[in-house]
């Protein structure tokens, strides 16, 4: 079973530079979300959504951009890299409509911004 | 949101039971409480979640304090592949899905 799926898994940019990670999900799960985790910290939410064509901000948007044009598929995009936005990315899904509610991640992508 | 609050590290022997503990004072009666964990350079994955009553599963068991301020995830078993980071994090059913995730418990076993 794939899951959750996410491309590419390790990615260095320099300043400026856009680039969009992919994630993709098999499950058929409504609701879908990047989050960024930086070193030994929790995880943080950047965008979400809750089906194809609709999308809404999390606690950290900023520099990120997201489009969910299909249930499976759930891109994030820097438009112009900073190094702050060195991190490590997870995408998740879950289908709301279960009563045992639970998030499926991704195995992440490694990104560093020079 | 409500946030929790959790010891930063905790260290148990292999094969021994393993008590995680989780502060919630400001829950709402809709808050669901779950456990996810990470593994080293993996992905969170899911563990056990509850509202009220104490809760069992394959992985661990869940222990609800009865005014729900405080929980407890229950390792009955401890092994070398439950060294992971435990994050307790409350899931209010009619959120906006914004999940507020701390810094969670990193358990080191000892063999």
């Amino acid at each position: 079973n794939a899951g959750v799926t996410q491309t590419p898994k390790f990615q260095v940019l320099k300043t400026g530079q856009s680039m969009t990670l992919q994630c993709a999900q098999d499950m058929n799960h409504e609701y879908m979300s990047w989050y960024r985790q930086d070193p030994g910290m929790g995880l943080r939410l950047i965008h979400y959504s809750v089906g194809a064509g609709i999308t809404d901000q999390g606690e950290v948007p900023n520099g990120y951009n997201v489009s969910r044009s299909t249930t499976e598929d759930f891109p994030l995009r820097l438009l112009s890299a900073a190094p702050s936005q060195t991190s490590v990315y997870f995408c998740a899904s879950s289908s709301p409509r279960l009563t045992n509610e639970k998030l499926f991640f991704g195995s992440g992508t490694q990104l560093s911004v020079l | 949101d409500a946030k929790t609050t959790q010891p930063n590290s905790m260290e148990s022997n292999e094969e021994e039971p393993v008590h995680l503990p989780c502060n919630h004072s400001t829950i709402s009666g809709t808050d669901y409480i779950h456990w996810y964990r990470q593994l080293p350079s993996q992905g969170p994955e899911y563990v056990i979640h509850g509202l009220t009553s104490n809760v069992n599963n394959r992985m661990a068991s869940l222990a609800i304090a009865e005014d729900r301020k405080s929980s407890t995830l229950i390792l009955h078993r401890a092994t070398l592949r439950d060294a992971a980071v435990y994050y307790c994090i409350l899931r209010d059913w009619d959120s906006n899905y914004q999940l507020i995730w701390g810094a969670g418990t990193k358990l080191i076993i000892k063999p």
